[in-house]
């Protein structure tokens, strides 16, 4: 399966502490987005990344979140602290050089307790 | 700014009715995508079809259809003859043309019942 792999796709993590969040992108992709689905909402986004740079940061929370897409290995986005408005799902999603279509991953499903 | 509407939060039908989920979008840009996706109770996102903002002739791909209309700024979605495993929350999403985001609907929840 050559799709956008994401994992875990389930995570748990207990007030204050740290959750990191992984995506391997498609092979031949070095665009990455972050979004983030909270309980009953859409999709909003987070974040986009190529390879060693943040291009938009713009969804970011400005706290406790961060997020790299380093030159070898997966995306990490990176939530410090974690508090129970963080429980959500995080979708990571990918394109390749031209831009023309992005592909999903399953996403992560943080349930902060 | 983009913004992407869907009024109808949830919709339920019988089975084999035909429904349609409303999709209202609003962009200045002349090039833009739009999307439908699907996610079912196992939470992950099914991608349905992708409308670039040149092409307006509707697609039909079995019992799914669309319906695309600049002059409105819709972007519809019919499914014929519903079945149970339609159920699903489905998005309608807008990504202009240089992909760095895409602006999602809110969503509109499908129950098909037997």
């Amino acid at each position: 399966n050559a799709g956008v792999m994401q994992n875990p796709r389930h995570l748990v993590r207990r007030r204050g502490q740290e959750a990191r969040l992984r995506c391997s992108p498609m092979k031949g992709h070095s665009h990455v987005y972050w979004y983030r689905q909270l309980p009953e909402e859409g999709l909003k986004f987070m974040v986009y990344l190529q390879k060693e740079n943040i291009i938009d940061e713009s969804g970011m929370p400005k706290e406790r979140f961060s997020a790299e897409f380093p030159k070898e290995g997966p995306s990490i986005l990176r939530i410090q602290q974690v508090v129970r408005g963080d429980s959500a799902a995080y979708f990571c999603a990918s394109s390749g050089q031209g831009r023309t279509e992005a592909f999903f991953g399953q996403g992560t499903r943080l349930t902060v307790v | 700014a983009q913004k992407v509407t869907q009024a109808q939060t949830e919709i339920s039908v019988v089975e084999k009715e035909d429904v349609t989920l409303d999709c209202v979008y609003e962009t200045r840009d002349t090039t833009y995508y739009l999307f439908w996706y699907k996610q079912p109770p196992s939470g992950e996102l099914v991608f349905l079809i992708r409308r670039n903002s040149f092409d307006e002739q509707n697609e039909i791909s079995g019992r799914y259809s669309w319906n695309f209309q600049k002059s409105t700024s819709s972007f519809n979605f019919t499914i014929t003859a519903s079945q149970v495993v339609d159920s699903a929350v489905y998005f309608c999403a807008l990504s202009v043309v240089s992909f760095n985001k895409f602006y999602f609907g809110s969503g509109t929840k499908l129950n098909v019942k037997p």
